[in-house]
């Protein structure tokens, strides 16, 4: 069974328009997040969440929004896509022990044409 | 704020040999975890080994071994006896244990090449 899944693994899309990728999560975790991984492969976080509430938000542009319907998922919707947004995003997950591990799904490659 | 280095971009091995992967980080904190992270061309996160900052003893996965220098602020990676499926990105990352929810922090990856 997937832990971490993505919808969809592959997103082209026109500049301007308004796009959502989903993240579930089936491992009971109370955190999840979204980052986003540049052409230079750098992973740098954008959001996470804790039981439905944002903990951190690394200073992302307000057109990047996510919305978290209950527990287990945690979607990333973008307005007005721009050509920088282009890049890999990931959902991930982990508990809420010090020593959790965070886990990832497979990826959703954005191209903004 | 944290940050974390790895010095080399790229890496090659030869299959069988060892190589050791790079990663020191920056902190004011004395408890922490730190990871390593691979990332096949399949795009997928995949944790390595994981390393809690308390313990002394370095943690070892199979052909994977860590060498933890807390003083130093070193967090290498030891892939012992290379295969080609060992060929990814390798990210090492840190989370701080002091704070509920602290995001993790990855360093920028070094990309691991195999020769058969």
């Amino acid at each position: 069974d997937t832990a971490v899944s993505q919808t969809p693994k592959y997103l082209v899309t026109q500049m301007g328009n308004d796009k959502s990728i989903k993240c579930e999560q089936n491992l009971g975790h109370d955190t999840m997040y979204w980052y986003k991984q540049d052409s230079k492969k750098f992973l740098k976080i954008m959001f996470s969440y804790n039981n439905k509430e944002l903990i951190i938000n690394e200073t992302v542009p307000n057109r990047f929004s996510p919305k978290s319907p209950d527990k287990a998922h945690l979607n990333l919707h973008i307005n007005s896509l721009e050509l920088g947004d282009s890049a890999v995003y990931f959902c991930a997950s982990s508990g809420p022990r010090r020593t959790d591990t965070q886990y990832f799904g497979p990826g959703t490659r954005l191209t903004v044409l | 704020a944290q940050t974390v280095t790895q010095s080399q971009p790229e890496m090659s091995v030869q299959e069988a040999e060892t190589v050791t992967l790079s990663c020191t980080y920056d902190t004011s904190e004395s408890d922490y975890y730190l990871f390593w992270y691979k990332q096949p061309p399949s795009r997928q996160m995949i944790l390595v080994i994981r390393q809690e900052a308390y313990k002394q003893q370095n943690a070892t996965e199979n052909r994977f071994s860590v060498n933890f220098q807390k003083a130093a602020k070193s967090f290498s990676l030891k892939i012992s006896d290379s295969q080609l499926g060992d060929a990814a990105m390798y990210f090492c990352a840190y989370r701080s244990a002091n704070n509920y929810g602290q995001n993790f922090v990855f360093g920028p990856g070094t990309r691991l090449s195999v020769l058969p």
